[in-house]
């Protein structure tokens, strides 16, 4: 499963768009880019997936070049609901569901 | 849509006994579920892939000894933490993959997660 590297952390105030970039230099043909969001003491949630350029859905964007190295998830105009631990994966089309976590990125919003 | 539950959210034990924790598929079946553990301010670390009708298959570094899983019927996966020490506290989530679903990411649902204390 191909390794990805995100930002440790990132402060926001609400209202602000928090742009988180995840690399992922080793992906494969079949891999597929998702984030998942996790709240203290819950189980991660499903944020969002693409395989190339933009997607877009009601809670945030993704935007992936070309070359599929790297994506950055868009979180618009963020809440203090929005504070959570953002984990960016590469999953493969074929997957049975194992996934491999990275650290994520801890995005704190304050007022 | 599809939903993944944990069973206990939390549980107390004392050190050397044994304590199960139980993963559902609510409205799917799933031949393949996830075990993960997570301390405290760290991600989810893989433990071991729960295979319905056979062993389980344990990362790298898990005693399997310790941590027993069953998966005996397509809802339903326990993990079993056998003389467990305080070293085991931690926060345990089961995941499983909707394979009739559309989509990849989308179609992996974790459990609310269990919290394990060891006194």
């Amino acid at each position: 499963l191909a390794k990805t590297t995100q930002p440790i952390s990132m402060d926001s105030y609400e209202g602000q768009e928090v742009n988180i970039t995840c690399s992922h230099n080793n992906i494969a043909t079949n891999d597929y880019i998702t984030w998942y969001q996790q709240f203290p003491s819950q189980g991660p949630r499903f944020i969002i997936q693409g395989y190339k350029t933009k997607v877009t859905n009601e809670v945030a964007s993704l935007f992936i070049p070309a070359d599929r190295k790297s994506s950055t998830l868009s979180l618009p105009r963020v809440s203090l609901s929005d504070t959570a631990v953002y984990y960016c994966l590469v999953v493969p089309s074929d997957s049975w569901g194992k996934l491999q976590f990275g650290a994520g990125t801890q995005v704190v919003v304050t007022p | 849509g599809a939903v993944v539950s944990q069973h206990p959210s939390w549980v107390i034990c004392k050190s050397g006994t044994s304590v199960k924790i139980e993963c559902r598929s609510l409205d799917f079946q799933a031949t393949t579920m996830f075990w993960y553990r997570q301390f405290p301010k760290q991600s989810l670390m893989l433990m071991a892939t729960s295979n319905e009708g056979s062993k389980a298959t344990y990362e790298q570094g898990v005693e399997k000894d310790k941590f027993l899983i069953n998966h005996a019927s397509l809802t339903l996966s326990t993990l079993t933490v056998t003389s467990a020490h305080p070293e085991d506290s931690s926060f345990y989530i089961c995941s499983a993959r909707d394979q009739k679903g559309t989509g990849i990411g989308n179609t992996i649902y974790f459990g609310e997660g269990s919290w394990l204390t060891v006194v």
